[in-house]
């Protein structure tokens, strides 16, 4: 499966510091995905890494990718409370995207 | 563009009973995902679509489950009958020109079968 696995399951920080998530998957992929999650809603798309690029940004989001080592992090720099949700990364091969389980921001104000 | 529509955001029903979701896709897009999410598994695939045609059903758990799709602007996927264990977050997804690009999620429908 080339399922992506975030890593901490669950981080917590204070406001104004950076978060650093990771994802590791399995397989080769064509593109790499972030998404966030607020609680009871759907899921947002933050950002598309390809696999031939290694760094991304966006506004307050880094983001990097290593295909040799079949890993992404995503780093949120000057965090804030609204930054707190569920971020999870997904793989796309030539099948539709696979999503991990996700690591839990919290940023505490 | 009003996103990705789906009905009803939440559902209690019975064991055994049929449950209807519906999903409106943006319009314009020719891909749509379903996804179940649990605590347990997270989110997991259950079938797409393109061009309103099914192209990969293989994550549709059991026989109890099948999705429709007549036409651009309407999706439905269908539990009959229903049991506890297919209580979960369902969320619907559409997405322009490629299977594997940005996905647009609905705020999706939590069902709790008793």
């Amino acid at each position: 499966s080339q399922q992506g696995e975030e890593d901490p399951q669950a981080l917590s920080i204070q406001e104004g510091e950076n978060a650093t998530m990771n994802c590791s998957y399995k397989t080769s992929i064509n593109n790499l995905q972030w998404y966030r999650q607020n609680s009871g809603r759907g899921l947002v798309h933050l950002i598309l890494i390809r696999s031939n690029e290694r760094e991304k940004h966006s506004g307050r989001l880094r983001v990097t990718l290593d295909t040799s080592k079949k890993s992404s992090s995503l780093l949120i720099t000057a965090s804030r409370a609204a930054d707190t949700a569920s971020y999870f990364c997904a793989t796309a091969g030539n099948t539709p995207l696979v999503f991990g389980k996700g690591t839990r921001l919290s940023v505490i104000a | 563009d009003a996103g990705v529509i789906q009905s009803p955001r939440h559902e209690v029903t019975e064991m055994g009973q049929e449950v209807t979701l519906r999903c409106k896709p943006i319009s314009g897009h020719d891909y749509l995902f379903w996804y179940r999410q649990t605590m347990m598994r997270g989110l997991e695939l259950l079938i797409y679509f393109n061009n309103n045609v099914p192209i990969d059903d293989s994550g549709m758990p059991e026989d109890r489950f099948s999705a429709k799709m007549p036409n651009a602007s309407f999706s439905t996927l269908k539990i009959q009958p229903s049991e506890p264990r297919d209580s979960a977050v369902y969320f619907c997804a559409s997405s322009f020109g490629q299977g594997s690009g940005e996905l647009f999620f609905g705020e999706g429908s939590r069902l709790t079968v008793l």
